[in-house]
């Protein structure tokens, strides 16, 4: 059973235009959540986070929204750069903080 | 800041062989994560320790993977007796204790490539 679900494995993009990465979760016991980034041969690194108290979290170009009534999360970045060509996974901690990741989303941003 | 680091980067043995990675965490980090992420997945949880606790292993994928923090600081993962599905990345990661209820985010190291032939 995925609990966290990127639908679209991959994102493509002009450079500048906005990139809009999306996420479901199912367990609605999840009340925090993370976006990393991971560049090939490298660990994932964290972006942005987003607490269930609040539906929206900005941090430079990077901005989550949280929609709790439909389970979905999303993580914009404005304006889109060559160097944000990544892999992108929210993820959710449980109790134990032990994260749960989505599948991952391939964003290429074009020149 | 050293951030985390993972020895080897890359290992390729053979199946049957038995093999151990190291993780050393953000020195002041008192949790300490094993995930695994196979290609075209995210990461997968598998263990993890507060300082030389082990505090959750249901998740290790079978009998032959363990794992042992022994002074709090540094962390192992072998796998022994390794099969051809064993080949993954395996991602190391370290966090504060969680204070208050409140969720601090993990900080992964490079990881390890394990490939089985």
């Amino acid at each position: 059973d995925q609990q966290v679900k990127q639908n679209s494995p991959s994102l493509s993009v002009q450079e500048g235009r906005i990139s809009i990465l999306n996420c479901d979760y199912t367990n609605s016991m999840f009340d925090y959540f993370l976006w990393y980034k991971k560049y090939p041969a490298e660990g994932p690194t964290f972006l942005i986070s987003i607490s269930s108290i609040k539906d929206k979290n900005e941090d430079g170009r990077f901005t989550v929204f949280l929609n709790k009534s439909a389970k979905h999360l999303s993580l914009h970045i404005v304006p889109s750069q060559p160097g944000d060509s990544a892999v992108y996974f929210c993820a959710a901690p449980n109790a134990g903080n032990m994260l749960t990741f989505g599948g991952g989303t391939r964003l290429m941003v074009k020149p | 800041d050293t951030g985390v680091s993972q020895d080897p980067r890359h290992k390729i043995t053979k199946r049957g062989q038995n093999v151990t990675f190291r993780c050393d965490p953000i020195s002041e980090h008192n949790r300490l994560y094993w995930y695994r992420q196979t290609l075209g997945q995210g990461p997968e949880f598998l263990t993890y320790f507060q300082n030389e606790a082990q505090l959750e292993k249901s998740r290790l994928l079978s009998d032959r993977f363990s794992a042992e923090r022994p002074k709090g600081s540094f962390s192992t993962l072998e796998i022994q007796r390794t099969e051809q599905g064993d080949s993954a990345m395996y991602l190391c990661a370290s966090s504060s204790e969680i204070i208050g209820g409140a969720k601090l985010e993990q900080y992964f190291g490079p990881g390890t490539r394990l490939t089985v032939t």
